[in-house]
């Protein structure tokens, strides 16, 4: 059974720092993985994906994938009030053409 | 922006009473999902649907739960015999590829089913 693993946090940054988020996964057949967002009572949003070791950068996220390490972060630059979330870490489920498994998620909270 | 929609928002039933969940997947998206996340605990795979079929099912996903595509737009997830160990929000996702190859899949607002 695959798992996704992340730290639950809480995990408190000042407002503009930056926040790191780490999440590593047993299967080394994983060929991707995706980060959501969840606020409180709402469902989890879809902030990026990434497939290739290395970087992937949009605006204030950048999502890092080490194959070899069998792990992926997650980089929020100038941190702001409204990142305060909790953020899933996901990968496809093993031999699966069809599900996502979820990591338990890792609380942010933004300190103003 | 197209989006996942489902009704309703808050479902409260007795033990022991059927309840039907709704969904309105992403018109051009043809794989649909449902999970569910019990408070405080993780996002739980139940079942994914293709092509007016089951494609996958978890452990979870026992008798008690089918689902339905009964025309073009809905997608329904239904619980017999509802238990209070099914309290949780499910969430209905679509997505236009399968996920296990690296599809985005997009997540409705979410059902909470309370069960009393």
């Amino acid at each position: 059974q695959k798992e996704v693993e992340q730290n639950s946090g809480p995990l408190s940054v000042p407002e503009g720092a930056i926040a790191s988020l780490n999440c590593t996964y047993s299967d080394r057949g994983s060929q991707s993985f995706f980060w959501y967002r969840q606020y409180s009572g709402k469902s989890p949003e879809l902030i990026m994906s990434i497939y290739s070791n290395g970087d992937k950068e949009d605006g204030r996220f950048t999502a890092q994938l080490n194959k070899a390490s069998q792990y992926v972060s997650l980089l929020i630059r100038d941190s702001q009030p409204s990142d305060s979330a909790t953020y899933l870490c996901a990968a496809p489920g093993y031999s699966s053409a069809s599900k996502i498994i979820f990591g338990s998620g890792t609380r942010l909270s933004i300190r103003p | 922006e197209p989006e996942v929609t489902q009704t309703p928002s808050h479902q409260v039933t007795q033990m022991g009473q059927e309840v039907i969940l709704r969904c309105v997947p992403i018109s051009n998206h043809l794989y649909f999902y449902w999970y569910r996340q019990i408070l405080g605990q993780k996002v739980e795979f139940l079942v994914s649907f293709y092509n007016n079929e089951i494609s996958e099912k978890s452990e979870i996903f026992d008798d008690q739960f089918s689902v339905e595509r009964p025309d073009g737009s809905n997608f329904t997830l239904k619980i017999r015999s509802t238990k209070l160990e099914d309290s949780a929000m499910y969430f209905c996702a679509s997505s236009e590829a399968p996920t296990g190859g690296g599809a985005e899949a997009f997540f409705g607002q979410g059902t909470r089913l309370t069960v009393v």
